[in-house]
């Protein structure tokens, strides 16, 4: 499964709204549960990635609830609001759906 | 809590070997899954592999299949990646992880990674 983020790239202003974009070349849904199989995470310079969200809306415990995902269909989105400056990162989604599991290729945010 | 610390790479020569180790602390390591993914520079993340608790069941992406093993010693806590027939391209930060989950696909703990060169 190929994801598909967009943009590469983009610069926001600090308070602003940060909109990330990732779309799957298939669907992603769970049978048994009828959720999507896809995260968000954040990384750093020299860190490894953090986890923001799975089961495409679902906060990760001890994320500020500034960050949110969202989707339609083979569409999600990551929101970041109230850009904060240490928000600047390099942030990929993933399929969980099948193996092998797949990122999007990143988009660097910037202030 | 959940620590992972990773070991071994270094600077290898085109089709040489490494094996990375990566040490589990801080839960009961035997009943997860554990991964290994890798983030190029420059470039972005790749998941690799995954072995099942057991050590029983696992599988590769098509880029290191053949090449790359992946195992574990329960006794030990220890996960293992043994990498093979190295080229340039596989020239990156490796990492393992942990889902958040038993046997799930995203990763919430993730070790500080250990640098692999590959170069002539």
């Amino acid at each position: 499964i190929v994801m598909t983020q967009s943009p590469d790239s983009l610069a926001v202003s600090l308070g602003e709204r940060a909109t990330i974009n990732c779309k799957s070349s298939q669907s992603i849904v769970y049978s048994y549960n009828n959720k999507k199989g896809l995260a968000w995470y954040q990384q750093k310079p020299g860190q490894p990635p953090t986890l923001l969200i799975y089961w495409a809306s679902t906060r990760e415990s001890g994320v500020p609830d500034r960050f949110s995902g969202s989707e339609s269909g083979t569409d999600f989105t990551l929101t970041i609001n109230n850009l904060q400056a240490e928000d600047v990162a390099v942030y990929y989604c993933q399929q969980y759906y099948t193996t092998p599991y797949t990122f999007g290729q990143g988009t660097k945010l910037e202030i | 809590q959940v620590q992972l610390v990773e070991s071994g790479g270094g600077l290898v020569k085109p089709g040489g070997s490494l094996r990375l180790s990566c040490a589990a602390s801080g839960f009961t390591f035997s009943d997860f899954y554990m991964s290994w993914i890798r983030h190029i520079p420059g470039k972005g993340l790749e998941w690799l592999s995954f072995i099942s608790g057991s050590g029983a069941t696992t599988h590769y992406v098509d880029s290191v299949r053949g090449r790359f093993s992946i195992s574990r010693d329960n006794s030990k806590n220890l996960l293992y990646l043994q990498m093979d027939g190295l080229r340039v391209e596989d020239t990156a930060v490796y990492y393992c992880a942990r889902p958040r989950v038993s046997g799930g696909g995203n990763f919430r703990h993730w070790g500080q990674g250990t640098l692999v060169v590959v170069s002539s």
